[in-house]
């Protein structure tokens, strides 16, 4: 899991509920990403930031918001708009993204449930 | 669309026998090629990253081969082990963040 952190590991929540997921890495990385992941698919793109203060949206970025206010941090807040909130979420981060094709290194996980 | 195929979706193997994972993606332009173990409620950790140039690379018992112009890639597992049982994923790169994810090959290792 390298020098990133997610927390809590496992998350409950109840339907119309936001929450926020974190992601801390002490890596010195600029690039930080969130993914999703569902059984029987691939790892889906929701946010990434090169840099702080700045971030894009990825492939699935509805119903979710992020911020970048220092390096070291990229929380995820899951909101009452995400329609299918439960999944299993995943945070990376790499050193850049432009140059080099740069190895991305992934957090341990928050597995979200919301009933 | 880029895509990212897997197969076989899932595998059981006998402990220290050899299996083979396939990897075939339409991504392009192409810039590279990952694999991925990734275990049960864990997140994904590098195993081999090739470019456009490279056609094998080893990690331990681990072998990847890719083949450009096919776009096919290959993972040898030899002597498999009982901590070899994951999930592997195949990732496929056309720009330096823009990853393809396949859906993974479940690797089950029985003593």
């Amino acid at each position: 899991d390298g020098g990133i952190t997610q927390s809590p590991k496992y998350l409950f929540r109840k339907e119309g509920q936001n929450v926020t997921l974190s992601c801390e890495q002490n890596l010195n990385h600029d690039a930080m990403y969130w993914y999703r992941q569902d059984p029987g698919q691939g790892l889906r793109l929701i946010y990434y930031s090169q840099i702080v203060n700045d971030f894009q949206k990825g492939d699935i970025a509805e119903g979710y918001s992020v911020s970048r206010e220092k390096k070291e941090s990229f929380p995820l807040t899951v909101t009452s708009a995400q329609k299918n909130p439960t999944a299993f979420y995943l945070c990376a981060s790499s050193p850049r993204t432009s140059g080099r094709s740069y190895e991305q290194y992934f957090g341990p996980g928050t597995r979200l449930t919301v009933t | 669309k880029n895509q990212v195929e897997q197969s076989p979706q899932s595998l059981i193997i006998l402990e220290g026998k050899n299996c083979t994972l396939q990897c075939n993606y339409t991504v392009s332009p192409f810039s590279n090629l990952r694999w991925y173990k990734q275990d049960t409620g864990r997140g994904p950790v590098s195993l081999t990253i090739m470019t456009f140039s490279e056609n094998t690379k080893s990690n331990g018992r681990y072998t990847a081969t890719l083949d450009a112009d096919t776009k096919q890639s290959s993972l040898h597992i030899t002597a498999s082990q009982l901590s070899d049982s994951a999930s592997y994923i195949c990732v496929v790169s056309a720009s330096d963040y823009k990853l393809s994810f396949g859906a993974g090959t479940t690797v089950t290792v029985r003593a």
